[in-house]
């Protein structure tokens, strides 16, 4: 079954420090691998797409890492801000024998930055 | 350049009513998708499509149904609305399946 697991399911840390979310999947046959952002009652927003072929990933204070040999992926936040506070979604997208591109959403992790 | 809207915001239904949701993208985007969010759960593709005039079913696609007949519009429907359909609604569109998914606002749908 194509699966992917997020750790921690919640973490609360302080202003200004730094964190990691993990992603660890088994979809396949593997397309490529996004990190969304999500705030509470939005909809959620891209963050990095990488494919098979890269390993890092980087948008402003987040970078994003994928090992694709042991489907594993990283998403790191530096001087983290109140505002970085909402749920961090991995998305694994695999594709099809007929071409399509299915994807498969983590259940998120939440992050809550306090001051 | 409103990006992503979705029609309703929110909807309250009676178990056996039907309703359909709307959701219109003005950035000429080819794929369009439909998913759902529950709570301490991922969201699960629902239906897709690929283009003006196709459909195809994702992951969760029984009780629902959509249309695509215009490019900008993606309409997901509910012929018989139950309980278990009671969740958050998403839409999303992308020019390429490469490139970035924008999600639309959602919709928060009961069903009693």
């Amino acid at each position: 079954k194509n699966q992917v697991e997020q750790s921690p399911q919640s973490l609360i840390i302080l202003e200004g420090k730094n964190c990691t979310l993990q992603c660890n999947y088994t979809v396949s046959p593997f397309s490529n691998l996004r990190w969304y952002k999500q705030d509470t009652g939005r909809g959620p927003v891209s963050l990095t797409i990488m494919t098979f072929s890269e390993n890092t990933k980087s948008n402003g204070r987040y970078t994003a890492t994928l090992d694709a040999d042991t489907k594993q992926s990283s998403l790191h936040i530096t001087a983290s801000q109140l505002s970085d506070s909402a749920s961090y979604i991995c998305v694994v997208t695999k594709v099809t024998s007929g071409g399509s591109y299915i994807p498969t959403f983590g259940r998120g992790t939440s992050l809550i930055v306090h001051p | 350049n409103a990006g992503v809207t979705q029609t309703p915001k929110f909807r309250v239904l009676k178990t056996g009513q039907s309703m359909t949701l709307l959701c219109a993208q003005d950035m000429n985007h080819e794929y369009m998708y439909w998913y759902r969010q529950d709570p301490g759960m991922g969201l699960r593709l629902i239906h897709y499509s690929v283009g003006e005039g196709t459909t195809a079913k994702g992951e969760v696609p029984d009780g629902y149904n959509v249309s695509r007949l215009k490019k900008q519009n993606f309409l997901l429907g509910l012929e018989s609305a139950a309980p278990s359909q009671t969740s958050v609604y998403f839409c999303a569109s992308t020019p390429q399946t490469l490139r970035e998914q924008y999600f639309g606002p959602g919709t928060r749908l009961t069903v009693t």
